[in-house]
């Protein structure tokens, strides 16, 4: 079946790097998504990859994908307080569903 | 600006008195979706509509329906709410998910059982 796993927290310092880490089981995923969730809100789409991409950059974010591995990652470029939420992995799943990893809390500090 | 709006942002309820939350969408989407989000797990999808065909998740209560009168609005009726149904409940749409994809969520209701 279908199963995304996650780190659950990540800490780091204003400015430094944040690299989120994802493993996901499904070979057939076509693609690979980031949501953002700050407390009390919504998951925002952060960035996508197709699984017959490796890498993606947009602006502070670079998302890698290692098929063989089944492996994803987000970095986030010089990490913002504002940066501080829970991040979701997720996976295009059978038909029209989601499979989303259980999340990473980031902590950010100044 | 297109969106997807839930409302109440808050909504309170008494054991076993029913309640409904509401979701309305600007986006003219295909799919509606809803899912459970209980604190610090990740969303469950609950049910979605794919224009007017309703698909229910094989572990959704039975405690838990939905309607979609129009493209732009879906409703979660839960009909006799337990205190392990307080939760947020997020909306979330998307318009082509045999291709991309790619949701789009409102801010949640977040529920809470007296």
């Amino acid at each position: 079946g279908e199963d995304v796993e996650q780190s659950l927290f990540l800490s780091v310092r204003e400015g430094d790097s944040s690299v989120i880490n994802c493993t996901y089981t499904d070979s057939s995923s076509t693609y690979l998504y980031w949501y953002k969730q700050e407390p009390g809100a919504g998951l925002q789409l952060l960035t996508y990859i197709f699984s017959n991409m490796d890498m993606k950059q947009d602006q502070r974010l670079t998302v890698l994908l290692n098929k063989k591995d089944k492996h994803l990652s987000l970095r986030i470029a010089d990490t913002q307080t504002g940066d501080s939420a829970i991040y979701f992995c997720a996976e295009k799943g059978y038909g029209n569903k989601l499979v989303f990893g259980a999340g990473t809390i980031l902590r950010v500090k100044s | 600006d297109a969106m997807v709006i839930q409302n109440p942002r808050y909504q309170v309820t008494q054991f076993g008195k029913p309640v409904t939350l509401s979701c309305s969408q600007t986006l003219n989407h295909n799919v509606m979706y809803w899912y459970q989000q209980k604190s610090s797990q990740a969303p469950k999808l609950l049910f979605h509509y794919y224009d007017k065909d309703f698909n229910n998740e094989a572990d959704t209560p039975d405690n838990f329906q939905s309607r979609r009168p129009n493209t732009s609005f879906c409703f979660l009726d839960i009909r006799s709410p337990g205190l392990g149904d307080a939760a947020m409940y997020l909306c979330a749409t998307s318009r082509d998910p045999l291709e991309f994809g790619a949701q789009h969520f409102g801010d949640g209701t977040r529920l809470s059982i007296l």
